[in-house]
């Protein structure tokens, strides 16, 4: 089955530890990208990769890194310095042209104490 | 910097009957596509149905349609006999067709309840 994975679905962390949250996708997808969700909130762009060793940031980058060293893998750190990690994480590929819709995985609900 | 509303935090609708969600959007460019993405409480968002700016034809998915108005940018959609597996919350989305701005503008959602 193509689709794109995500995985813990829950992840609980202490605060001040760096946490990596996994985005796999077999739909052969050059594009990847990170988002995460607040209630009551759209969606907000973190980090975005259209190519293998490339990748950009989004609206709400700090805090944050990512990797693209593989077309299939696109894992997202939330660092110490993420001031507020809480919330639902969302991963997504497209083909790289902008006509294309985005793919979105399960999420990852990422709890900080 | 492209933006999207909507204006409706709530809706609901009799189970068989029709409702109409809205968004707004507001930029610059000629050239785009707009999407309304849907997300039901296992929080997968799954695509409803998109819509390219350059086509004055309005997009229709089965009982999903949209009122696409390119001078008012308003992006509306209409689900027609509801049905109970319709709840979620649905997103507005904007993508520009500019090369390199691939990335997806959401609005807040609007939340879909459907009474049996």
């Amino acid at each position: 089955d193509g689709g794109i994975t995500q995985s813990p679905k829950y992840l609980f962390r202490k605060e001040g530890q760096n946490v990596t949250l996994s985005c796999e996708q077999n739909l052969n997808h050059d594009a990847m990208y990170w988002y995460r969700q607040d209630p009551g909130q759209g969606l907000r762009l973190i980090y975005y990769s259209q190519i293998v060793n490339d990748f950009q940031k989004g609206d709400i980058a700090e805090g944050y890194s990512v990797s693209r060293e593989k077309k299939e893998s696109f894992p997202l750190t939330v660092t110490s310095a993420q001031k507020n990690p809480t919330a639902f994480y969302l991963c997504a590929s497209s083909w790289a042209a902008s006509s294309y819709e985005q793919y979105f995985g399960p999420g990852t609900r990422l709890t900080v104490t | 910097a492209q933006t999207v509303t909507q204006s409706q935090p709530e809706m609901s609708v009799q189970e068989a009957e029709t409702v109409t969600l809205s968004c707004t959007y507001d930029t610059s460019e000629s050239d785009y596509y707009l999407f309304w993405y849907k997300q039901p409480p296992s929080r997968q968002m799954i695509l409803v149905i998109r819509q390219e700016a350059y086509k004055q034809q309005n997009a229709t998915e089965n009982r999903f349609s949209v009122n696409f108005q390119k001078a008012a940018k308003s992006f509306s959609l209409k689900i027609s006999d509801s049905q109970l597996g319709d709840a979620a919350m649905y997103f507005c989305a904007y993508r520009s067709a500019r090369s390199g701005s691939e990335k997806l503008v959401f609005g807040k959602g609007t939340k879909l309840t459907v009474n049996p």
